[in-house]
Order: structure tokens, then C-alpha cells, then sequence
């Protein structure tokens, strides 16, 4: 079945340094999703990238999609510690009848 | 405007008790999705409907999860009898749009532990 995998499992940075976040999947996806998840929270969306090498920007947070849409990353840039939590990538595929595949996760604890 | 609202919040149970989690999704949304999430598994889909009609319920673990929505501002996840193994956080998720092609609107979950 389709896989996505995400890297690093885990990141602790100091606070004001950089974080990215890796996504992998073994098919071609028509969108990708990402969310994140507060400590004891719920996941929340984020954003959604549908095109092949599409490039989005939210503030400190830059979020791409691959050329040929198998990968994604999520690019934090001066982190602060409100952004303490897990990000998922969450990606679909045509033939999947509309049902998305989350990644594992990636846990981001930030040192002040 | 109201989210996703599950109940309840926290359940405790014994072994072998019937469970009932409930969800109300957001006013207008097509499509309903239940997830399970925990540490060794993450989260995965169990189950999702699109106009109150299940779409896809491969991720149900066996016979002894069901899941309805008999009408489009109800949803319930019954769990019967449940074990110590299906203890996790069950999520709820509406979109406004069919399957995953929009946002997924997730509630704050229902932390079940079953001892």
C-alpha cells in the first residue's frame, strides 16, 4: 500500500536556529497536506501543495513539493519555541478514492 | 463558529465493555474520517464517509470496531468488546470536501484507555 515516510523522527534545535522536515512517498501523489499537533492537541492543517514544484510561504515557515510530487518538506526558519510540536505530512493519490496517508511525524522541542 | 465536536473526552473502561465515541463534524461538510492515533502506530485512518456513506473502512482493525453515520451532523465509532490494545487518542476529521481534497478539520479527540 502507499507509504509516506517523514525525517527526522525527532529535532531539538536552540531556539533561532533552522528546522526542516522531510517527506517520502513511493507513489506520485496528486496533493500533499501538513499539519501539526501541539503537545496533547489535535492535529491542525496547515497548508496544501498540489503542484509539481510548487513553492508556499507562511511567515517563518516555507513548504515545497517536488518535482515529480514523490517528496515534500517543511522548512523552519529562526524557530521560536511556539512552534514546539509535531508536523505530519499528510499525502493523497489519484487512485486513492480521496483517502490521505500521514507520515509518522516529526517531534520539534526548541531550547530557549 | 463550532469545530469538530467528540465525546467523550476521556473514557476509562475494563476489558471487554462496550465503548461509543461520538462526533458531530462541521456543519456542511461532506466528508467524515476516523482516525487512531498512538505512540508505536501513529495515526491511522480507520474508517471515512462521504455524504454519510462508507467510502473506505480498510483500516478498521477486525470485527470488533464498527462505525456509522446515520445522518450528516452524527457519526459514532463503537468498539465492542475492547481490549487493552485499542487503547489510543480516537480522532475525529471533517472536509468540505470529498475525501481528502480539502483541509481535514480535526476534533480534540477521545483519549480512551481500556485496562
Amino acid at each position: 500500500g502507499q507509504q509516506v515516510m517523514q525525517i527526522p523522527q525527532y529535532q531539538h534545535v536552540q531556539e533561532g536556529e533552522d528546522f526542516t522536515t522531510y517527506c517520502n512517498s513511493s507513489t506520485t501523489l496528486s496533493n500533499i497536506q501538513w499539519y501539526k499537533q501541539r503537545p496533547g492537541g489535535h492535529p491542525v492543517f496547515l497548508i496544501q501543495l498540489v503542484k509539481s514544484g510548487e513553492v508556499k510561504k507562511q511567515k517563518r515557515l516555507t513548504f515545497q513539493f517536488g518535482e515529480a510530487k514523490k517528496n515534500s518538506s517543511l522548512h523552519i526558519t529562526a524557530t521560536q519555541t511556539t512552534d514546539v510540536g509535531t508536523y505530519f505530512c499528510a499525502g493523497r493519490i489519484d487512485t486513492n478514492a480521496g483517502k490521505s496517508t500521514f507520515g509518522d511525524g516529526t517531534t520539534l522541542t526548541v531550547k530557549p | 463558529d463550532a469545530g469538530v465536536i467528540q465525546s467523550p473526552r476521556h473514557e476509562v473502561t475494563e476489558m471487554g465493555q462496550e465503548v461509543t465515541l461520538r462526533c458531530k463534524p462541521i456543519s456542511g461538510h461532506n466528508s467524515l474520517f476516523w482516525y487512531r492515533q498512538t505512540m508505536m502506530r501513529g495515526l491511522e485512518l480507520l474508517i471515512y464517509f462521504n455524504n454519510n456513506v462508507p467510502i473506505d473502512d480498510s483500516g478498521m482493525p477486525e470485527d470488533r470496531f464498527s462505525a456509522k453515520m446515520p445522518n450528516a451532523s452524527f457519526s459514532t465509532l463503537k468498539i465492542q468488546p475492547s481490549e487493552p490494545r485499542d487503547s489510543a487518542v480516537y480522532f475525529c476529521a471533517s472536509s468540505i470536501r470529498q475525501g481528502s481534497a480539502g483541509e481535514l478539520f480535526f476534533g480534540e479527540g477521545s483519549r480512551l484507555t481500556v485496562l
